[in-house]
C-alpha cells in the first residue's frame, strides 16, 4: 500500500497556539518523510523533513515528531502566526531511481488573529 | 539550494490547441522530473515521471497521447497538452529530484511554482 493518510482536513488557530497536522502511513519501506507548505496558486515548498532514523526534528518553529513502530509523523507548529495560513502536505518515498513522493490529503490552516 | 523554473505560471488557451510548460533546472541537473496535476484544495496528483533521454512512465489513467513529456536535457522537461478542452483545465506542477550535498543518500525534492492552465 503506497497510502499516506493526512488528517484534519482543516484547521483553525489563534495566534500565538500550536497547529499539530497528523499522518499515517502504510508502507513500512517508506524512507523519507516531509512536509510542504503551499500557498494558493504556488508549488508546494519544503518545510521540513525526516528520515526514521530519528524521531524529532526541529527547525525553527516547525517540529516533525516520527513514530516509526505507529507509522505515523506529524507536524507541530509552535507559535503559530497569520503568515503560516496555507495548505500543509504530508508525504513520504522510498529511496531509488524510481523513487515517486505519495501526498496525504492536504490540511488547511487558517491561523486568526 | 535547488530551484526549478516553471514557465509559464498561467496560460490560457482556446479548446483544440496545444500549450506547452516548461520546467527548467537552473543550478543542477535533473535528471527526474515528476509532472503534477492539481484541482481546487485537493491534493496533488502524480500524472508522469520523466527521466532524461528516455520515455516517460505514465500513471494509471493518465492519456499518454494527451499529456505529452520531453526531457531531452538534464535541465529541462516540458509537459505538452494537445488538443486542450476545458476539462484539462487545472494547476500543473513539475518537480525533480534533487540530491544531498553530504551523500550517503539523502536526497529531497524541489517543486516548480506551478502552471495555471485555463481552456476556454
Amino acid at each position: 500500500q503506497q497510502q499516506v493518510k493526512q488528517s484534519p482536513q482543516s484547521l483553525i488557530v489563534q495566534k500565538g497556539g500550536i497547529s499539530i497536522i497528523n499522518c499515517a502511513y502504510e508502507n513500512t519501506a517508506f524512507d523519507y518523510f516531509p512536509w510542504y507548505q503551499q500557498f494558493p496558486g504556488k508549488g508546494p515548498a519544503l518545510l521540513i523533513a525526516i528520515r526514521p532514523d530519528v524521531s524529532e526534528k526541529k527547525e525553527g518553529r516547525f517540529t516533525i515528531s516520527f513514530n516509526k513502530s505507529a507509522k505515523q509523523f506529524s507536524l507541530h507548529i509552535m507559535d503559530s502566526q497569520p503568515g503560516d495560513s496555507a495548505t500543509y502536505f504530508c508525504a513520504a518515498s522510498i529511496f531509488g531511481t524510481a523513487s515517486k513522493l505519495t501526498f496525504g490529503t492536504g490540511t488547511r490552516l487558517q491561523v486568526t488573529l | 539550494g535547488a530551484v526549478v523554473s516553471q514557465h509559464p505560471s498561467w496560460v490560457i488557451c482556446k479548446s483544440g490547441t496545444s500549450v506547452k510548460i516548461e520546467c527548467r533546472s537552473l543550478d543542477f541537473q535533473a535528471t527526474t522530473m515528476f509532472w503534477y496535476r492539481q484541482f481546487p484544495k485537493q491534493s496533488l496528483m502524480l500524472m508522469a515521471t520523466s527521466n532524461e533521454g528516455s520515455k516517460a512512465t505514465y500513471e494509471q489513467g493518465v492519456e499518454k497521447d494527451k499529456f505529452l513529456i520531453n526531457h531531452a536535457s538534464l535541465t529541462l522537461s516540458t509537459l505538452t497538452v494537445t488538443s486542450a478542452h476545458p476539462e484539462d483545465s487545472s494547476f500543473y506542477i513539475c518537480s525533480a529530484r534533487t540530491f544531498g550535498r553530504g551523500g550517503g543518500g539523502s536526497y529531497g525534492y524541489t517543486f516548480g511554482s506551478g502552471t495555471r492552465l485555463t481552456v476556454v
